[in-house]
């Protein structure tokens, strides 16, 4: 059974700064997600990440993807007030049908002055 | 651009009522889901369904069943409705070919 987990839950970041957040899961997955929720808003997609070494960016996000490793990673650089929102990874188990995903458990990002 | 929509933003229910959450989507996507967001939990798996009439449990099926009479169309039912049951409800659908999901605007349940 794939388990996600992200790590902060919670991240307080001052504009200007970079940090990253961590989503490492537990079994083989074939694709990986990052999602971005503003307050009472559905999912946005971001990334699709579907091989090892994969490296997208957009913006002031970059997501990488470590297959080996289990681990996905969401950089922010010079993080911007606009960038506050719920970000989610979720990871598709191989061999599972489209769009069963299993999703962390949300990193709540606060960006202020 | 795909549309994914439910039938309600917000919804209040008593203990022990019926209901009804809908979606529809426009892009004849065979695959449909229904999630439950809760705070530090993420989002959570309920029901499923490949096709019409098809349906599979996800990971929190109790409490839940579902309906797809129509391929556009994907009910998520609460036969009795609990104060456990109070969270937001997520409708999101699948096509074979896309290499993601797409969700909809989301009904946020509160059961008194």
């Amino acid at each position: 059974e794939l388990k996600v987990e992200q790590n902060p839950l919670f991240l307080s970041m001052q504009e200007g700064k970079n940090y990253t957040i961590y989503c490492n899961y537990s079994t083989t997955s074939d694709r990986l997600y990052w999602y971005r929720q503003d307050p009472g808003k559905s999912l946005e997609s971001l990334f699709v990440l579907l091989s090892n070494g994969a490296v997208k960016q957009e913006g002031r996000l970059m997501a990488s993807l470590d297959t080996k490793a289990r681990l996905s990673t969401l950089h922010i650089t010079a993080a911007v007030h606009d960038l506050s929102a719920t970000y989610f990874c979720a990871g598709r188990a191989g061999g599972t049908s489209y769009g069963k995903l299993t999703f962390g458990q949300g990193t709540i990002l606060t960006v202020h002055p | 651009d795909v549309k994914v929509t439910q039938s309600s933003r917000y919804l209040v229910k008593r203990t022990g009522e019926k209901v009804f959450l809908e979606c529809v989507q426009d892009m004849d996507h065979e695959n449909m889901f229904w999630y439950r967001q809760d705070p530090g939990l993420g989002l959570r798996l309920i029901y499923f369904s490949y096709d019409v009439k098809m349906k599979e449990k996800g990971d929190i099926p109790e409490g839940y069943s579902v309906s797809r009479e129509k391929k556009e169309r994907f009910s998520l039912i609460l036969e009795s409705a609990s104060t456990n049951q109070t969270s937001m409800y997520l409708c999101a659908t699948w096509g074979w070919m896309d290499t993601e999901a797409f969700f909809g605007q989301g009904t946020r349940l509160t059961v008194v």
